[in-house]
């Protein structure tokens, strides 16, 4: 059974700190995905890793993806309130097109 | 946005009343699926549709039934509901990409359902 475990769980951290968030799983994926999802909203999409150790940025966002394809990480850089929500990661479910989604880890940033 | 709406956004209803949920979309996307969202658990796939008439269980179909009559409608049911129900549905459907192979989910705004 595939899995995605993703930690801290939460996070409450000031404007201006970094922070990073990892999603780890046992079993390889082709790709994952990173998806942020704000109160009373259904997740959006925030990028796409699928090739092992590729990193992407998005403005003060970083996402690695790594080298077994087994785990990626959501570093962001000073961040801001506007960053608050729940971020999951999720990876495809065997050959079909669903998605496994990881439990979520709730950013809160205050100001 | 991929267009897709889902009514109602907010449901009370009593333990063992049938409850349908709807998604509807208006992109004629092929697949489509109901997840729902429960503190604890994340995102957990209730059922999916491939096409019309063409559906297949997910991890916690239990309680649930769909139909999908017409490409652009999903329908969630809740048979007879119970409290362990109460949670926030989402539709989504799948946008994929040949190579590499990846699919994107993209969600409706959900529907939050109180059983009492």
């Amino acid at each position: 059974t595939q899995l995605l475990e993703q930690s801290p769980q939460f996070l409450s951290i000031q404007e201006g700190e970094n922070l990073t968030v990892y999603c780890n799983s046992s079993s390889v994926f082709s790709s994952l995905q990173w998806y942020r999802q704000e109160p009373g909203e259904g997740p959006v999409l925030l990028v796409t890793v699928v090739t092992g150790g590729e990193v992407k940025k998005l403005k003060r966002l970083t996402f690695q993806f790594g080298d077994a394809r087994k785990d990626s990480s959501l570093h962001i850089t000073a961040a801001q309130p506007g960053d608050t929500g729940l971020y999951l990661c999720a990876g495809p479910q065997g050959a079909g097109t669903a998605l496994i989604f990881g439990k979520g880890t709730t950013l809160s940033v205050s100001s | 946005d991929a267009g897709i709406t889902q009514s109602p956004r907010h449901k009370v209803t009593e333990t063992g009343t049938p409850v349908t949920l709807r998604c509807h979309q208006t992109e004629n996307h092929r697949y489509m699926y109901w997840y729902r969202q429960d503190p604890g658990h994340g995102l957990r796939l209730i059922h999916y549709s491939y096409g019309v008439k063409d559906t297949d269980k997910g991890e916690v179909s239990d309680g649930y039934s769909v139909s999908r009559s017409k490409t652009e409608d999903f329908l969630l049911t809740l048979e007879s509901a119970t409290s362990s129900q109460t949670s926030v549905y989402f539709c989504a459907i799948s946008v994929g990409r040949t190579y590499p192979k990846v699919e994107t989910q993209y969600f409706g705004p959900g529907t939050r359902l109180l059983v009492l």
